[in-house]
Formats: C-alpha cells, sequence, structure tokens
C-alpha cells in the first residue's frame, strides 16, 4: 500500500517568515494529494490539494508543489500569522481511489 | 448545514465491554470512513466503505468491525474493547468521484478502555 512520510514533525517560525512542510510518498499511481490542518481540539480540515496534472497551486497565502517524478510534494505558507499555528497533514490517495493515506504530521509554532 | 457527526464524544469503559461509535452524514456522501489518530502516529484508517453494504478493511482494522446498512450512517464497532484501542477516532465522509476528494471528517471520539 502507499506509505507516505511528512517532515518535520516540529516547526518554529517567527510570524511573518515563511513555512514549508514536504512529503515524500511511495505509489506511483497516487494521484491526488490533499493537505488538512488540525487546530488543537478540532477536527481536521481541508486547506489545499493538487492533482498529479498540475505542478503547483496556489490560495492566497498557501502553496502546494508536487514532483511527480521524485514522488514528493510540499506545503509552502508565507507571511505566517498566529493563526497558522496548527497540526498540518499531507495524504496521498492511493492507487485504489479508496482512500487518504496521511502522514504523521507537522506541528507549527508561530513564535511572535 | 452540511455535516458529519458523531456519538458519543467522550467515552470511558472497560475491557471486553462491547461498544458502538455512531457516524452519521447528510451530504448525500459515497464514502466513509473510520480513522484513529494517537501521537506521533498520524491518522490512520480503520475502515472504509464505498456505498451501501460495501465495505473494507484499512491499515489497522484489528478489534474492529463496521456496517453500512443505510447510506448516511457508518457506525463503528469494539465487540471486546483493550487498552491499546484507547485513542481519538474521527468518522470522515466524501464524494466518491470528481475533481476532489475532499474528506469531512466528524468531531471526533475520544475513547479510554481501562
Amino acid at each position: 500500500g502507499e506509505n507516505v512520510e511528512q517532515h518535520p514533525s516540529t516547526l518554529s517560525v517567527q510570524e511573518g517568515d515563511s513555512a514549508v512542510i514536504k512529503c515524500t510518498y511511495s505509489d506511483s499511481a497516487s494521484n491526488y494529494f490533499p493537505w488538512y490542518k488540525q487546530e488543537l481540539g478540532k477536527r481536521p480540515q481541508l486547506i489545499i490539494d493538487i492533482r498529479s496534472n498540475v505542478g503547483e497551486k496556489k490560495d492566497q497565502r498557501i502553496a502546494v508543489t508536487l514532483n511527480k517524478t521524485a514522488k514528493h510534494f510540499s506545503l509552502h505558507i508565507t507571511e505566517t500569522q498566529p493563526e497558522d499555528s496548527a497540526v498540518y497533514f499531507c495524504a496521498a490517495m492511493d492507487r485504489r481511489a479508496d482512500g487518504l493515506t496521511f502522514g504523521k504530521g507537522t506541528h507549527l509554532i508561530i513564535q511572535p | 448545514e452540511a455535516q458529519v457527526t458523531q456519538n458519543p464524544r467522550y467515552l470511558i469503559t472497560v475491557t471486553g465491554k462491547k461498544l458502538t461509535v455512531t457516524c452519521s452524514q447528510n451530504m448525500n456522501h459515497e464514502y466513509m470512513s473510520w480513522y484513529r489518530q494517537d501521537p506521533g502516529l498520524g491518522l490512520r484508517q480503520i475502515y472504509y466503505s464505498m456505498n451501501v453494504e460495501v465495505t473494507d478493511k484499512g491499515d489497522v482494522p484489528e478489534g474492529y468491525k463496521v456496517s453500512r446498512k443505510e447510506k448516511r450512517n457508518f457506525p463503528l464497532i469494539l465487540e471486546s474493547p483493550s487498552p491499546n484501542q484507547t485513542s481519538l477516532y474521527f468518522c470522515a465522509s466524501s464524494r466518491a468521484s470528481g475533481s476532489t476528494y475532499e474528506q469531512y471528517f466528524g468531531p471526533g471520539t475520544r475513547l479510554t478502555v481501562t
């Protein structure tokens, strides 16, 4: 099955700086890569996703890049703000197209 | 309001006492899934269902059962809970096809097995 590795497990950045979280996946047939944000005590919520026919996607301060050859994708958050503090999960849709395999998560801390 | 609901939100039980966690969605989604979340391990899929009467094992199915008799409901059953099933459980639903497979998560059920 699919295996998703996510790094780093914890990331601390100064408010206003950029943050980058990286993920790799194992199944070359995977074609859908979402990112979820989970605030403390809350449920995960989708913040951005990308399909394999696209190399980059942006939505205001967040962007995702995908390198299918290397089988890795990254989340970029610019001009970080306190409300960006949360746990972020990457995921990949495996060849069965019937479920997501999640990374272990990155705890993003925005320092004032 | 489109939503996924779970009950109960919190449950403390003892080893071996059968329990059911309910999950319901009102978005007419075909796909439903159960995950458990443990510190340092992320979200791991327990079971999923592509549609009514169609269920399959995820990555960590041992000790769990599910059923999908109606499209909106997908209960998680622990026939004989053990302490290693103490975890935070999330139900999720999504459309089975389309340009996005966004999963909508329920609020979570925190289970403690003593």
